[in-house]
């Protein structure tokens, strides 16, 4: 089973819409969460953090549920500029400190 | 600005060869690692190091080694290229000690194709 699963898409949607990306982690010793998102061909950037109480940036919103061991991200009126693959990211503690493990990704492609 | 930059951004290389790949950070973050990106299998880690003289063995280590000498520069060397090794390498830095919230800077990649 690996560490991190995502659903690999791709959601295809229409501007406007509501998409919701879910991600699972094994590893209850897992310390920080991430949504990172990777344009074609181009390095992962870091969209948010993902904190346990939920955060938002404007249209889009994190949540975290650690009993569950699940990490969501809702991206509400999508643009077309959306269209990318969203990495959910966690931090695994190794030897006294940590290392980045990736899902292997989400594709959105939103539609005119 | 600091940055992270990776060197070449594009190789073809034959099988049988040895083929290193530079990444160079100015962050001055301890922590680097190496990942490998493949069609339906997302970013793996190859190695990482915590600090200078420090490496680590990641998930698909095998065929791959990296030294730290510095903090700036963690190499990747393929002792023997495989064309199984064809892909995309990205190279990522990320400040040492507590995680919470510490974003990894990736390089741009180094797309390497063995023939």
């Amino acid at each position: 089973r690996k560490e991190v699963e995502q659903d690999p898409g791709p959601f295809n949607v229409p501007e406007g819409a509501t998409v919701a990306f879910n991600c699972t982690y094994s590893n209850s010793a897992s310390q920080s969460f991430f949504w990172y998102r990777q344009d074609c061909r181009k390095e992962p950037k870091l969209l948010m953090s993902v904190y346990s109480s939920g955060n938002e940036d404007g249209r889009f919103t994190a949540q975290l549920n650690r009993a569950s061991q699940y990490i969501s991200l809702l991206i509400r009126d999508s643009k077309l500029s959306d269209s990318a693959t969203y990495l959910c990211v966690v931090t695994s503690p190794t030897s006294g400190t940590y290392k980045y493990i990736f899902g292997t990704g989400t594709r959105l492609k939103v539609l005119a | 600005d600091a940055e992270i930059t990776q060197s070449p951004r594009h190789k073809i290389t034959e099988t049988g060869r040895q083929v290193t790949l530079a990444c160079h950070q100015t962050w001055n973050h301890n922590n680097m690692f190496w990942y490998r990106q493949d069609l339906g299998h997302g970013l793996r880690l190859i190695h990482y190091s915590y600090g200078v003289q420090d490496t680590n063995k990641g998930e698909v280590s095998d065929g791959y080694s990296v030294s730290r000498s510095n903090t700036e520069d963690l190499p990747l060397t393929l002792e023997s290229a495989a064309s199984s090794q064809t892909s995309v390498y990205f190279c990522a830095s990320s400040e040492a000690g507590r995680p919470m919230n510490t974003e990894a800077f990736f390089g741009q990649g180094t797309r390497l194709t063995v023939v």
